[in-house]
């Protein structure tokens, strides 16, 4: 099965700083990535995902992932983090074992920004 | 913009009390998912579901667990006898085509508390 591993449960950085979380996935076939974030009391909104057309995705809100498959990751920038960007971020991997979609959940990142 | 909406909000039961959580997942989207998120866990999956049948499982989904589509636009998880360890904040998705690169559309969630 596969798996992603994200390093750092908390990650603080001031506003305006680069915002780095990130995300390292085993698979023994190409993985389909993607990144979700979850506001306060909130579902899990799409930020973006990784499908094999291009290595560096980019997504929502000024963020953006870039595939490395000679690391294995799949980490989440910003170049400038903004107050509003204050969420629990999950990267997810998906693959289809028996024939249907499943999509599997890192532990998450909280990310929380400094004014 | 289509969303997957949830009710109630926030559940309240007594152990060994069933409860029946529902979803209304986009209305073109044929395959629909439930996950739960246990506090200050990762978001785990529970079922899958295409067709009016149960496409994929977790082990966690056991036979105190259900899912049905009742009508053309409900989507139900019913557990039948709560245990304490079932309080969790409990997602539904769905997704258009059940394709690994697909998006899976989440929920803002049911909040399961078990007294």
């Amino acid at each position: 099965a596969q798996s992603v591993t994200q390093l750092g449960s908390h990650v603080s950085v001031s506003e305006g700083a680069l915002v780095l979380l990130r995300c390292n996935y085993s698979s023994s076939v190409p993985p389909y990535l993607f990144w979700y974030v979850q506001y306060p009391n909130q579902g899990l909104q799409l930020l973006l995902k990784y499908t094999s057309a291009a290595t560096l995705v980019k997504g929502i809100n000024g963020f953006e992932a870039e595939f490395k498959k000679s690391e294995t990751s799949f980490h989440l920038t910003k170049p400038s983090a903004h107050m509003s960007d204050a969420a629990e971020y999950f990267c997810a991997v998906s693959e289809v074992p028996g024939g249907y979609q499943k999509v599997t959940f890192g532990t998450g990142t909280k990310l929380q920004v400094i004014p | 913009e289509p969303e997957v909406t949830q009710t109630p909000s926030h559940q309240v039961t007594q152990m060994g009390q069933e409860v029946i959580l529902r979803c209304v997942p986009i209305s073109n989207h044929l395959y629909f998912y439930w996950y739960r998120q246990i506090l200050g866990q990762k978001v785990e999956f529970l079922v899958s579901f295409y067709n009016n049948e149960i496409s994929e499982k977790s082990e966690i989904f056991d036979d105190q667990f259900s899912v049905e589509r009742p009508d053309g636009s409900n989507f139900t998880l019913k557990i039948r006898s709560t245990k304490l360890e079932d309080s969790a904040m409990y997602f539904c998705a769905s997704s258009a085509s059940g394709k690994p690169t697909d998006t899976q559309y989440f929920g803002p969630g049911t909040r399961l508390t078990v007294l």
